[in-house]
């Protein structure tokens, strides 16, 4: 199989708080990473696409200061939610490719529940 | 720019019910097309794929037909049970190797 797990699974911080959320690929190495964000009742939204040893790729209207991501390595990623605030609470989804190869499966994590108080 | 849309939910249906969600796609060229599945506390998994025209993406009694002619990914399954009640999600893969989701239909199967 392919499983990608992400910790926390739930976090509560206060407002003004940087909160970093972990993807890991257990069983593969991934040279890509994506990070989604979805809403109640609403679609995943791709927020940036992260390959490992080089700089993260944002989506038009995603903050780049604010959601600093990190792909150090080929089995782990992270999203950093710098000086968050009420309106960053949301369901943060990270998903991972094995090879760097485009229509190549994504597997995707359990998400991330984040409430910013 | 490339959308998905599928039918709101919730869907609640019986035991041995038939299924199906409804999914459109707005899309440049000719992309890849996809139903994955969201069970309660888990990531999402996918359920059948669709690469070109025509094509039928089935797995675990699900099917959906790629439609070019009417820009369609309708989800089916004949009989439903409890256990397929989850959050179904269709997508596209577009020229750029991005997934771009519909809203996600919930399914309520109830015994």
């Amino acid at each position: 199989g392919a499983v990608v797990s992400q910790h926390p699974s739930r976090v509560i911080c206060k407002s003004g708080t940087s909160v970093k959320i972990e993807c890991r690929s257990l069983d593969f190495q991934a040279t890509t990473m994506f990070w989604y964000r979805q809403f109640p009742k609403k679609s995943l939204m791709l927020m940036a696409t992260s390959n490992e040893g080089s700089k993260a790729t944002y989506e038009q209207g995603v903050e780049k200061d604010k959601f600093l991501i990190n792909h150090a390595s080929l089995t782990l990623s992270t999203l950093t939610v710098t000086s968050a605030h009420p309106e960053d609470s949301s369901f943060y989804i990270c998903s991972a490719q094995k090879e760097r190869v485009v229509r190549n499966e994504q597997f995707f994590g359990p998400g991330t529940r984040l409430t910013v108080l | 720019g490339d959308s998905v849309t599928q039918m709101e939910g919730p869907v609640t249906l019986s035991e041995e019910a038939f299924l199906t969600i409804n999914c459109t796609y707005t899309a440049t060229g000719y992309p890849s097309l996809f139903w994955y599945v969201q069970y309660p506390g888990e990531g999402l998994q996918l359920l059948l794929k669709a690469t070109k025209a025509d094509d039928k993406g089935s797995n675990k009694g699900f099917e959906a037909t790629y439609r070019k002619e009417t820009t369609s990914f309708h989800l089916e399954k004949g009989s439903v049970q409890v256990s397929d009640s989850a959050v179904y999600f269709c997508a596209l893969e577009n020229q750029g190797g991005k997934l771009i989701f519909g809203q996600g239909t919930e399914l309520s199967v109830k015994p």
